[in-house]
């Protein structure tokens, strides 16, 4: 499975666009881009996913770039319930039954 | 829906006894997963079921740890003996039928289990 790469942490304000970008340099042709995120103390949720084309749902968007190397989750509007560790996870839909969290990226939304 | 249920939320024990932590998943799913969280390796996949029938148990840390699935709306994992290094944040998850598009796993609230 592809690896990938996110900022350990980031900083946003609220109500200000949070962008979190992740590298999948090595993603494979049938291997889809997800997210999830931890709210503190609580277990994962699921955000958004996507192939190649850009995905947006209630929650947030989803930019993937031409060559699919790289992403970006994007919280439109971010409030202080956003704060949470957001994993960018690379898996072929078939196979996405086993999840693999890196570090993620924590970010925190400052008022 | 209730979402996926863990029981205890919170359990202190002492080396070397038995731990039994449990789940219940959300109605209809058929898939269940068992992760463990912990500060140095972060979440990591311990075992899972489909159809009640373990799928892949190679995240099983060793002979100490098993997992069961004896009905669609019940799973057990457990420790014995149990070490301190087994302290961790456990989750449980669930998710419905995949078919040709992707349905996310739920996750339960967590069992916190200290291992004194």
């Amino acid at each position: 499975d592809a690896k990938t790469t996110q900022p350990p942490s980031m900083d946003c304000a609220e109500g200000r666009a949070a962008n979190l970008p992740c590298n999948h340099s090595t993603i494979s042709g049938n291997e889809y881009v997800y997210w999830y995120r931890q709210i503190h103390s609580q277990g994962p949720q699921y955000i958004i996913h996507g192939l190649k084309n850009n995905e947006t749902n209630e929650m947030a968007s989803l930019i993937i770039t031409e060559d699919r190397k790289s992403s970006t989750l994007i919280l439109p509007h971010a409030t202080l319930r956003d704060t949470a560790v957001y994993y960018c996870i690379v898996d072929r839909i078939q196979g996405a039954q086993k999840l693999v969290f890196g570090q993620g990226t924590r970010l925190t939304i400052n008022p | 829906d209730a979402g996926v249920i863990q029981s205890p939320r919170h359990e202190v024990t002492e080396m070397g006894q038995e731990v039994t932590l449990r789940c219940k998943p959300i109605s209809g799913h058929n898939s269940l997963f068992w992760y463990r969280q912990t500060m140095m390796r972060g979440l990591e996949l311990l075992i899972y079921f489909n159809n009640n029938v373990p799928i892949d148990d190679s995240g099983m840390p060793e002979d100490r740890f098993s997992a069961k699935m004896p009905n669609a709306s019940f799973s057990t994992l457990k420790i014995q003996p149990s070490e301190p290094r087994d302290s961790a944040v456990y989750f449980c998850a669930s998710r419905g039928l995949a078919g040709g598009s992707y349905n996310e796993q739920f996750f339960g609230p967590g069992t916190r289990l200290t291992v004194l």
